[in-house]
């Protein structure tokens, strides 16, 4: 099946930072989502972005789908930032099988 | 509108004992899972449901049976619960390929 590695597996950050988060994926997919799960456990979906740039405020996603990598891009991050961020990806025609890395866990202090 | 809706929140089993795991979404999504999250594990995919009437094995699917009662409605049935079955389940739901997925709040599981 498809790996997906995320790194790196833990970061910590002072307020205010910024932070890079990878997604490497071993096959060609055509389907590629970021979620947040926060300190409660909620799944929050953040991005689908299977190729390209995409920005939601102080959050923005690329993929380079030719290269096997997604990037994750957290700026001026807030303590409400704090959890554990995921890439899952589903490899072209899986009819919807979605892999999930194993996650990057963030902890941003005040 | 609820979203996902995963039904118990809790539970505590003894080793040997079945349950089934409910999950309803409102938002006519094609699309239903169920993954298991370990600590240090990430999310892994027992089942999925591509359309009504079709389920499909994940990564993890030994010990579990799904039915996709219909277009709202996907269970999880453990026959004979083991201590290893002990984790949190979320339940999902997109529109299809392509489209986001929505996750229900979880089920933590324990399996004595």
């Amino acid at each position: 099946g498809i790996q997906v590695e995320q790194s790196p597996p833990d970061l910590i950050l002072q307020e205010g930072a910024n932070s890079t988060l990878r997604c490497n994926f071993s096959d060609s997919v055509n389907n590629l989502q970021w979620f947040h799960q926060n300190p409660w456990g909620q799944l929050i979906n953040l991005f689908y972005i299977p190729s390209g740039t995409k920005q939601n405020g102080r959050l923005s996603a690329t993929t380079v789908a030719t290269e096997r990598y997604s990037l994750l891009y957290i700026s001026s991050s807030q303590t409400t930032d704090s959890g554990v961020y995921f890439c899952a990806v589903e490899r072209n025609n899986q009819g919807g099988k979605l892999i999930f890395g194993q996650g990057t866990e963030l902890s941003v202090k005040p | 509108n609820a979203g996902v809706t995963q039904t118990p929140k809790f539970q505590v089993l003894k080793t040997g004992q079945s349950m089934t795991l409910q999950c309803a979404q409102d938002m006519n999504h094609n699309s239903m899972y169920w993954y298991r999250q370990d600590p240090g594990m990430g999310l892994r995919l027992i089942y999925y449901s591509a359309s009504e009437g079709t389920t499909d094995k994940g990564e993890v699917p030994n010990g579990y049976n799904v039915s996709r009662l219909n277009k709202r409605e996907f269970s999880l049935r453990l026959e004979s619960a083991a201590p290893s079955q002990t984790s949190v389940y979320f339940c999902a739901s997109s529109g299809g390929q392509g489209a986001p997925l929505h996750f229900g709040n979880g089920t933590r599981l324990t399996v004595t």
